[in-house]
């Protein structure tokens, strides 16, 4: 099946603690994308990526990075810097100039 | 500062009353502008994208429509599965610009039976 694979879909983090959000394709897509959401919010962008091992960044980049060494795995790294990490994270992928497909989410939560 | 606003933040409808959902936009240079549509606790699934002043898509009960300044979603006759937030986005020209799509805050509909 062709599509966007987000890993996992519910994430526990404690306070302090780095951690990743897996988004993989196998759309053959270039550009791939991390947004946040909060409860009743639009999408904000936090890094997107157009080409291997180049990636730049969104709107909210600061407590976050990102790694682009496969055209098909484009990684998140929350860091404990990120103070308000609790959202959902959405991972995207597009060709060049076109819409971005989406994949069904990973919802973080702090405790 | 590039700007999309969506209007209005929330919608009720019943069963096959019609309405628009509106998107307007403020930015330098549109390439494309696009429809999604999210169920709770899912990913947005896209629906259209419109290029140019004019264009018009439909799919189903959903018609899109573009002008210079804003874009409508018009809901035809909706149903209760019709229930969902809608999201538009757009895309820049502009090699600055990157491929990255500009969300506004969504309207979520709910269609009552």
């Amino acid at each position: 099946d062709g599509g966007i694979t987000q890993s996992p879909k519910y994430l526990f983090r404690k306070e302090g603690q780095n951690v990743t959000l897996s988004c993989e394709q196998n759309l053959n897509h270039d550009a791939m994308y991390w947004y946040r959401q909060d409860p009743g919010q639009g999408l904000r962008l936090i890094y997107y990526s157009q080409i291997v091992n180049d990636f730049q960044k969104g709107d909210i980049a600061e407590g976050y990075s990102v790694s682009r060494e496969k055209k098909e795995s484009f990684p998140l790294t929350v860091t404990s810097a990120q103070k308000n990490p609790t959202a959902f994270y959405l991972c995207a992928s597009g060709a060049m100039n076109t819409e971005a497909f989406f994949g069904q989410g990973t919802r973080l939560t702090v405790v | 500062e590039d700007q999309v606003t969506q209007s209005p933040e929330a919608l009720r409808l019943q069963e096959g009353e019609s309405s628009s959902l509106n998107c307007s936009y403020t930015v330098s240079g549109l390439r494309g502008l696009f429809w999604y549509r999210q169920d709770p606790g899912k990913g947005p699934e896209f629906l259209f994208t419109l290029y140019s002043a004019g264009e018009e898509k439909e799919k189903e009960r959903l018609k899109a429509t573009l002008t210079k300044k804003e874009s409508f979603l018009h809901i035809t006759a909706p149903k209760p599965e019709d229930s969902a937030t809608y999201l538009c986005a757009v895309q820049l020209r502009g090699e600055a610009a990157g491929n990255k799509l500009t969300f506004g805050g969504g309207t979520r509909v709910l269609v009552k039976p």
